[in-house]
């Protein structure tokens, strides 16, 4: 139990284009999501906080208006990166949170390259 | 401000050599102490949850234990496919985290010789 999934798990993109990923919990329902993003050799930095049917609180730092989260539903939220530039890339994880526990369980992850 | 230390940044062993890993934290409130797993590559596993002083799991060759300062990782008699950064998460209480979030360490390189 607890399978968090993300899509896709490698993207290369143009500079000025836009980019989604999803993150979907398969097997719970997840109140709140989080997105994070890790440099390399380097531990997992907050982005954003997500919770179904809200606007996502977002971390000192991150752009709002470059970095588009929607949480729809109690199992799917996306991640748009608007006009990506070659310092976005980067890999972005997701995880969600089980509407019964504290523990947050995470995607396999996200390598985006903008080129 | 809530901080998460682990210690040492990177761990040798041979296979079969048992050791500790260190995550040292201060936090308004503990909900709860995390650990995970992550190979290169790919998103964090979640191996174990602490809520208390005092409390400890254990899973295959991993035991993980808290105390009101720090949380060890005991890892017995690993094995090269051990070899992984481990990761050390607290999430505080009350209101000043109603998002839930996690405050991470920076991790222990952990690498098992054959």
């Amino acid at each position: 139990g607890a399978v968090v999934s993300q899509h896709p798990s490698r993207v290369i993109c143009k500079s000025g284009t836009s980019v989604k990923i999803e993150c979907r919990s398969l097997d719970f329902q997840a109140t709140t999501m989080f997105w994070y993003r890790q440099f390399p050799k380097q531990s997992l930095m907050l982005m954003a906080t997500s919770n179904e049917g809200s606007k996502a609180t977002y971390e000192q730092g991150v752009e709002k208006d470059k970095f588009l989260i929607n949480h729809a539903s109690l199992t799917l939220s996306t991640l748009t990166v608007t006009s990506a530039h070659p310092e976005d890339s980067s890999f972005y994880i997701c995880s969600a949170r089980h509407s019964h526990s504290y523990e947050q369980y995470f995607g396999p992850g996200t390598r985006l390259t903008v080129t | 401000e809530d901080q998460v230390t682990q210690s040492p940044e990177a761990l040798r062993l041979q296979e079969g050599e048992s050791s500790s890993l260190n995550c040292s934290y201060t936090v308004s409130g503990l909900r709860g102490l995390f650990w995970y797993r992550q190979d290169p590559g790919k998103g964090p596993e979640f191996l174990f949850t602490l809520y208390s002083a005092g409390e400890e799991k254990e899973k295959e060759r991993l035991k993980a234990t808290l105390t009101k300062k720090e949380s060890f990782l005991h890892i017995t008699a690993p094995k090269p496919e051990d070899s992984a950064t481990y990761l050390c998460a607290v999430q505080a209480g009350g209101v000043n985290n109603a998002g839930n979030m996690l405050t991470f360490g920076g991790g222990t390189r952990l690498m098992v010789k054959p």
